[in-house]
């Protein structure tokens, strides 16, 4: 009875390196959030995904950033060239319908760009 | 722009004591309204949520109560013990279809720091 898995939890990368993020959503749930908490803030919305399909991506970043959910595996969150400013947690909610339900919260990724 | 606000970054409340966490909102399309803990170092768990058609939904201990006219909903926690010290986080989401009725607009937190 597996929740929201996430990995890695922690993640340093030098400036100008790839971050992967992957996230597992909880089983029977087939639309996974990903969300971002800067220090001293609330979490921000960046995408939400279905299997195969980006449904929204209004929350991301225009440049750097990319998430995928295929069809078998996880949710990917991808950043390349990693900049300070990425630093942050990341989570990973996952929900059984088109959010109207409590999503469900993974333990996040935390991301220190160095 | 925030949108929920929590305009108090900390409480401490006593053992055994009433807990009341407040929140306010701007945005008049939100119409669900959710409360979410978080302890250190890991995400947040959902706790209680409440419907604009409703002004008060309890739970055990945790009841929600939502003033759609003040644009303003609290949390009560009753009574409050020790291992209810964590962040809690309001938010909220619209109600109407399409883009953005999935996304949940975050507060930026009340930590609560029950003491024994």
């Amino acid at each position: 009875n597996a929740g929201v898995m996430q990995n890695p939890r922690h993640l340093v990368r030098r400036r100008g390196q790839e971050a992967r993020l992957r996230c597992s959503p909880m089983k029977g749930h087939s639309h996974v959030y990903w969300y971002r908490q800067l220090p001293e803030e609330g979490l921000k919305f960046m995408v939400y995904l279905q299997k195969e399909n980006i449904i929204d991506e209004s929350g991301m970043p225009k440049e750097r950033f990319s998430a995928e959910f295929p069809k078998e595996g996880p949710s990917i969150l991808r950043i390349q060239q990693v900049v300070r400013g990425d630093s942050a947690a990341y989570f990973c909610a996952s929900s059984d319908d088109r959010g109207r339900t409590e999503a469900f919260f993974g333990q996040g990724t935390r991301l220190t760009v160095v | 722009d925030q949108q929920v606000k929590q305009n108090s970054p900390s409480l401490s409340v006593q053992e055994g004591r009433i807990s009341i966490l407040n929140c306010d909102y701007t945005n008049s399309m939100f119409d669900y309204f959710l409360w979410y803990k978080k302890y250190p170092a890991e995400g947040p768990t959902f706790l209680i949520s409440i419907s604009s058609i409703k002004d008060k939904n309890e739970d055990g201990r945790f009841t929600v109560f939502l003033n759609k006219s003040a644009k303003h909903l609290s949390l009560h926690i009753v009574p409050s013990q020790p291992g209810d010290s964590a962040v809690y986080f309001c938010a909220a989401r619209a109600g109407y279809s399409g883009a953005g009725s999935y996304q949940l607009t975050f507060g930026k937190g009340t930590k609560l720091s029950v003491i024994p």
